[in-house]
């Protein structure tokens, strides 16, 4: 069973921010906090990973809180592109292994 | 970077036939890939996992004798369905994993779709 707990959708403005929140409060110390996206009919993409600071690259920023139950995806600035099933998944940082969880809708609007 | 090819992108074939899928990380090397299977409007799910030079470790449910893998390189892993039925049509996904650490992530192939006839 997946850990994580997301949103089943979420819409955004085109040009605006997108928050996409993630719940994982049974997190383990060694466990990093990843995101995918997958846009339909394509395989995911990766986006962002992180363990406890926050990270940030040319997709988005990863926020997570202190203690590490929860996290937070930005799209600084989404476009239509953006329109994707977002998964929040925690991962062995030794194995990589990953267990997908149902993930978010972000619907991009213009 | 981090690019993972496979091949064929579409297939189609009659029922009994065995059919190979290919997963090739092309800009690193991978000790351990990913296969998973996405039936429609639904999540993926882990099929194996995939080591060089070892056997695959399947997840419970998935049937060894129907889904072989071999990873036979440190880029290429493969995936045969044999004798394949109606009810393996889905759409198969590999990943590439590319280590541990702050830098590891798994990298997705763009997937095989599969119709059984």
């Amino acid at each position: 069973d997946a850990k994580t707990t997301q949103p089943t959708s979420m819409d955004c403005a085109e040009g605006r921010a997108a928050n996409l929140p993630c719940n994982h409060s049974t997190i383990s110390g060694n466990e990093y906090v990843y995101w995918y996206r997958q846009i339909h009919s394509q395989g995911p993409q990766y986006i962002i990973h992180g363990l406890k600071n926050n990270e940030t690259n040319e997709m988005a920023s990863l926020i997570i809180t202190e203690d590490r139950k929860s996290s937070t995806l930005i799209l600084p600035h989404a476009t239509l592109r953006d329109t994707a099933v977002y998964y929040c998944i925690l991962g062995s940082g030794n194995t990589g292994k990953l267990i997908f969880g149902q993930g978010t809708t972000l619907q991009v609007k213009p | 970077g981090a690019v993972v090819s496979q091949h064929p992108s579409w297939v189609i074939c009659k029922s009994g036939t065995s059919v190979k899928i290919e997963c090739r990380s092309l800009d690193f090397q991978a000790t351990t890939m990913f296969w998973y299977r996405q039936f429609p409007k639904q999540s993926l799910m882990l099929m194996a996992t995939s080591n060089e030079g070892s056997k695959a470790t399947y997840e419970q449910g998935v049937e060894k004798d129907k889904f072989l893998i071999n990873h036979a390189s440190l880029t290429l892993s493969t995936l045969t369905v044999t004798s394949a039925h109606p009810e393996d049509s889905s759409f198969y996904i590999c990943s590439a994993y590319s280590g541990a650490g702050v830098r590891g992530a798994q990298y997705f192939g763009p997937g095989t779709r599969l119709l059984v006839l």
